[in-house]
């Protein structure tokens, strides 16, 4: 079957300049994850949904970043006031209830 | 707090020689272990995991990996490393209770030689 799919694969834009990020999950998957990846680091978690409970919102790393999840589907990740900092690859993950994260192949996200 | 460590940054092999990829990790409980391979411009893609039962846990592509409890470790090998295993290799650790975030190691980048 399909897999997690992201949109667009690579995003340029401005500094200061508001971007959004989105995220197919794989159909049926309860729980969709945002992770970033920077030059040199590892995966650092941002998001996380669950059904239908509030997300955990605890790796966001400042309020100009937010994510919502219509449908319990597609997710979409905003980032407002892109900053070069920003900079990096992110990534969407989903899973079952078996606890096995399957990975999209990323939107890669430059600011200049 | 939770952390994963892969102590090796970069790691060069010879085409057919054996691979171990160290990983440690430091979880409050007995976690779910997991490695990913990441190729160039790719996301991640699932190796192998642990969950429970028999330590020793076999992957795809020819991968295993054993967890030992006592050493807080979950190293990954592979006795006849190709070239195409080049990669990024990523160790994470998620807890047991749940679909939760993982927490990952910076990874390992593996070179293959000939």
């Amino acid at each position: 079957g399909a897999g997690v799919s992201q949109s667009p694969s690579n995003k340029v834009t401005e500094k200061g300049k508001d971007v959004e990020l989105r995220c197919d999950p794989i159909s049926g998957h309860t729980a969709l994850y945002w992770y970033r990846q920077s030059l040199g680091q590892g995966l650092e978690f941002l998001i996380y949904f669950q059904g239908n409970s509030a997300p955990d919102k605890s790796g966001l790393p400042s309020d100009r970043f937010s994510a919502e999840r219509t449908g319990g589907s597609v997710s979409t990740l905003t980032i407002q006031r892109t900053q070069q900092e920003d900079s990096a690859v992110y990534l969407c993950a989903s899973s079952l209830e078996d606890r096995v994260q399957y990975f999209g192949p990323g939107t890669r996200l430059t600011v200049t | 707090a939770q952390s994963v460590t892969q102590p090796d940054i970069h790691i060069t092999v010879s085409e057919g020689a054996s691979l171990e990829l160290r990983c440690n990790y430091s979880y409050g409980a007995t976690p779910y272990l997991f490695w990913y391979v990441q190729s160039p411009g790719q996301g991640l893609q699932l190796l192998l995991k642990y969950f429970s039962g028999d330590t020793l846990v076999q992957g795809i592509k020819g991968f295993e990996a054993e967890f030992k409890r006592s050493q807080s470790s979950f190293n990954l090998r592979k006795p006849s490393v190709h070239w195409s295993d080049a990669a990024e290799y990523f160790c994470a650790v998620g807890a047991q209770s749940g679909n939760t975030p993982l927490v990952f190691g910076k990874g390992t980048r593996l070179s293959v030689i000939a």
